[in-house]
């Protein structure tokens, strides 16, 4: 069964440092990779995808994620992190075709320290 | 303003009670979904439905209970089968295509009397 497993469940950082937000999943054919988030108080919202293509993507707020596909990951990424950024985050995975169901990660708490 | 209206935000119900969330969409989606988020638990999938009049079971559909007779709305029922319903619920809608984004509503919370 597809699974998708996020390392950190709990991460705190101070502003400015780098941030790096690990996601596995498992399946063998082509996928569909997301990254929400969501901060307090607000709903979920798509941080980036990637379907095809370049593997580096970038979304919203200089958050990017890579895929590498041998590794069978899609970690989120962000050079200089903000107070603002602090949310739970979650990855999300789905089967590349006319399956539209996502199988999610747990999420991880990400507080960051002014 | 497009999107999707979860109603009510706030939900108490009592032991034994049947409750009704509300989900309506104008983004002329036709898949729906509903999802519970716990703490420490990420999104679990209650129902989901890809056209109208007709949904299949998520993962944890056991207390609930849905119908699509609308393309706009998707209305959960929490039965008093559920025995553990205090959870924050979550209502979703995408595309046609499996790489386009689920959108999400505001979420109802509710909460045992």
């Amino acid at each position: 069964a597809q699974s998708v497993s996020q390392h950190n469940h709990h991460v705190i950082l101070s502003e400015a440092a780098s941030l790096e937000l690990g996601c596995n999943y498992s399946y063998g054919g082509t996928v569909n990779l997301f990254w929400y988030v969501q901060y307090p108080g607000q709903h979920l919202q798509l941080l980036l995808k990637y379907f095809s293509g370049d593997p580096l993507v970038k979304g919203i707020k200089g958050f990017e994620a890579e895929f590498i596909k041998s590794k069978f990951s899609f970690n989120l990424r962000k050079p200089s992190v903000q107070w603002s950024d602090t949310a739970e985050y979650f990855c999300a995975v789905n089967s590349a075709g006319n399956n539209r169901k996502l199988i999610w990660g747990l999420g991880t708490s990400l507080a960051v320290n002014p | 303003d497009g999107g999707i209206t979860q109603s009510p935000k706030y939900l108490f119900r009592k032991e034994g009670q049947n409750v009704t969330l509300s989900c309506e969409q104008n983004l002329n989606h036709d898949a729906m979904y509903w999802y519970r988020q716990d703490p420490g638990q990420g999104l679990r999938l209650i129902y989901y439905s890809q056209i109208v009049n007709d949904f299949q079971k998520g993962d944890i559909a056991e207390g609930y209970s849905v119908s699509r007779e609308k393309k706009e709305s998707f209305p959960l029922t929490v039965t008093s089968a559920q025995k553990n319903p205090t959870a924050f619920y979550l209502c979703a809608t995408t595309g046609l295509y499996s790489n386009q984004p689920q959108h999400f509503g505001d979420g109802t919370r509710l909460s045992i009397l």
